[in-house]
């Protein structure tokens, strides 16, 4: 019954890696984002997608690419890593019910540790 | 841009009392509320929200208020169990033209801890 899944639910790397982080929904949803949690727990937006056209771009490090090849998936791909991406990764999707509003349902995180 | 502004940062109350965290937000655009419960290493989870036409929202022990004119407000939790525990998130976004894409921007989360 997975509606937002993560791959992977773990990653531990070294700085000047790259990598990827893979996010897919099976709600039929039309939007997606990632979000980025720090360790004092603040949780920040950084992309989102609606019907895989990017809508929202917040002040993010270049070295960050989000991808969506269809409405059901939002990758992130992050070059050249530092110590502080090290952080929770959590994708979310949404739908816009009849009310026009859209209820975020978040994925299970990526736990990235940058060594 | 929106600000959302929660407190207070950690709470501790015993089991059976009552806990409110409140939330303030600067744009007066903004009409969508809703609150996020997150576990310790889980996802955060919808637990209740509020839209602006609302002052006031309930779900069983739950309830949400809603004030328009201060642009504040607060969840509150009644009954309060050692479940209860974890990390509570409010949230605000501006639906209305044409950015109604769902940009929630959140207050730095309040640390509940329920004492048995």
């Amino acid at each position: 019954d997975t509606a937002v899944s993560q791959t992977p639910k773990y990653l531990v790397t070294q700085m000047g890696n790259d990598k990827s982080i893979k996010c897919e929904q099976n709600l039929g949803h039309d939007t997606m984002y990632w979000y980025k949690q720090d360790s004092k727990k603040f949780l920040k937006i950084m992309f989102s997608y609606n019907n895989k056209e990017l809508i929202i771009n917040e002040t993010v490090p270049n070295r960050f690419s989000p991808k969506s090849p269809d409405k059901a998936h939002l990758n992130l791909h992050i070059n050249s890593l530092e110590l502080g991406d090290s952080a929770v990764y959590f994708c979310a999707s949404a739908r816009r019910d009849s009310g026009g509003l859209k209820t975020q349902y978040f994925g299970p995180g990526t736990r990235l540790l940058v060594l | 841009g929106e600000n959302v502004e929660q407190h207070p940062s950690t709470l501790s109350v015993q089991e059976g009392d009552s806990a409110v965290i409140k939330c303030t937000y600067s744009d007066s655009a903004s009409n969508y509320f809703p609150w996020y419960k997150q576990e310790l290493g889980k996802r955060p989870q919808l637990i209740i929200d509020i839209r602006s036409n609302v002052g006031e929202k309930k779900d069983q022990r739950i309830a949400v208020t809603l004030n328009k004119t201060a642009k504040h407000f607060s969840l509150h939790i009644t009954e309060t169990q050692p479940e209860d525990s974890a990390v509570y998130f409010c949230a605000a976004r501006n639906i209305a033209g044409g950015t109604s894409y769902g940009k929630l921007t959140f207050g730095q989360g309040t640390i509940l801890t329920v004492h048995p």
